[in-house]
């Protein structure tokens, strides 16, 4: 088992351009997370799924959009890419199953956007 | 909405000394979870608590869950430099999917 896989694992982009960092999981997992880490701000919540087809906003949803077609990948997308926006990315997953709620990270992507 | 605090946000120990770091919730949580986090990785999870008064250990390390599920601590016992890291606890409120993450607290271990 690969675990959780995020794609690319660093990338700069140029301010207002567009893009997707990728997640993938092959646990069969139907929790799906993305957080941002940003230096003394901890890791705050973007947007999760509960499972395919089924998406919400978490705590700093705005400039990001995310779909969920199928149950292994979720895929985290920045419109306009703003400075404020550089941080480092984690996508996550949990099962959810007989009360085992604990989350598997990726590795992340570090992205800076000049 | 949910707020979670831990403290401290830094600390520094010498080889063998014991650890603790303390998170607290502003509401009730159903489960409370931790994490450690290597400089320049990735959060990576160690345990979750549910139960009122839940206390778990694993080898040096025992986590507490408080009476009334607003409240955990992570201590570590005769610390070693593969203990250092930021630990970060993530409580839920009831969803059991959306996690609130405390800051942390970074512990570096000195040989």
């Amino acid at each position: 088992n690969a675990g959780v896989t995020q794609t690319p694992k660093f990338q700069v982009l140029k301010t207002g351009q567009s893009m997707t960092l990728q997640c993938a999981q092959d646990m069969n997992h139907e929790y799906m997370s993305w957080y941002r880490q940003d230096p003394g701000m901890g890791l705050r919540l973007i947007h999760y799924s509960v499972g395919a087809g089924i998406t919400d906003q978490g705590e700093v949803p705005n400039g990001y959009n995310v779909s969920r077609s199928t149950t292994e990948d979720f895929p985290l997308r920045l419109l306009s890419a703003a400075p404020s926006q550089t941080s480092v990315y984690f996508c996550a997953s949990s099962t959810g199953l007989l009360g085992n709620y604990g989350y598997t990270f990726g590795s992340g992507t570090r992205l800076t956007v000049v | 909405g949910q707020q979670v605090m831990q403290i401290p946000q830094y600390q520094h120990v010498q080889e063998g000394e014991d650890f603790t770091t303390y998170c607290n919730s502003s509401t009730t949580l159903s489960n409370i979870q931790w994490y450690k986090q290597r400089p320049g990785g990735h959060p990576v999870f160690l345990i979750q608590l549910v139960k009122s008064g839940e206390v778990k250990k694993q080898k040096r390390l025992t986590f507490q869950f408080g009476e009334a599920k607003k409240n955990s601590s992570l201590h570590i016992t005769a610390t070693q430099t593969t203990d250092v890291g930021t630990y970060f606890c993530a409580g839920d409120g009831g969803s059991n999917y959306k996690l609130t993450f405390g800051k942390g607290t970074l512990l570096t271990v000195n040989p």
